[in-house]
């Protein structure tokens, strides 16, 4: 069966410090995997995404995220935390098969502190 | 290229009306699926259209159902309304159906029940 899990609930940063967010999931096929951010009030926003064409996905706003199989783990990273990546982020695989619905995960709402 | 819209943003009902909601994916975007957000439940998949055909649901009850108009334009409408169906419902397109495709999403339509 497909899951996703976001090991921490919340993760509280200093600005200028590396964000890590942790995400695991379980797939019995090829998994594309996606990252996605959510402003309070707002609809998701897409960070990046893996298709198996490079094991190390850049996104936007200088967010990265290595997908390691042995691992099972697509964590989420950036170097120098900024205020405004104050957000939840979101891990999230296709069902599978022919299906491309999102399962996500719980969520990490990451804070930033001044 | 503008994004996904949807209309209502905010909406407040009581207990056993219903509701119709509404989604217009990215020009040129032909999937569009439905998913509720709840603090719950998280985000959990509802529906997925694909050229006016329901591809895939969610576990959800049929009070949930949906469609997709020939210009890829999607309702989904929720009869007999309960308190629990309180929530973000977020629509999401994608160019084309399946598990690589990348899907946007829409900024989400708050539904209140009361």
């Amino acid at each position: 069966a497909q899951s996703v899990t976001q090991l921490d609930s919340h993760v509280s940063v200093s600005e200028g410090t590396p964000v890590l967010l942790r995400c695991n999931y379980s797939s019995s096929y090829s998994p594309s995997l996606f990252w996605y951010v959510q402003h309070p009030n707002k609809g998701l926003q897409l960070l990046l995404k893996y298709t198996s064409a490079a094991t190390l996905v850049k996104g936007i706003n200088g967010f990265e995220a290595e997908f390691k199989k042995s691992e099972t783990s697509f964590h989420l990273t950036k170097p120098s935390a900024h205020m405004s990546d104050a957000a939840e982020y979101f891990c999230a695989l296709p069902y599978g098969g022919s299906q491309g619905n999102l399962i996500f995960g719980k969520g990490t709402k990451l804070s930033v502190k001044p | 290229k503008a994004g996904v819209t949807q209309t209502p943003r905010y909406l407040i009902k009581t207990r056993g009306q219903q509701v119709t909601l509404s989604c217009s994916p990215i020009s040129g975007h032909r999937s569009v699926s439905w998913y509720q957000q709840t603090p719950g439940q998280g985000l959990q998949f509802l529906f997925e259209y694909f050229s006016e055909t329901q591809r895939n649901k969610g576990n959800f009850p049929g009070r949930f159902s949906g469609r997709q108009f020939s210009n890829s334009r999607s309702e989904m409408n929720v009869s007999t309304l309960e308190l629990g169906d309180s929530a973000l419902y977020l629509c999401a397109s994608s160019s084309r159906t399946g598990p690589q495709e990348t899907q946007y999403f829409g900024p989400g339509t708050r539904l209140l029940v009361l």
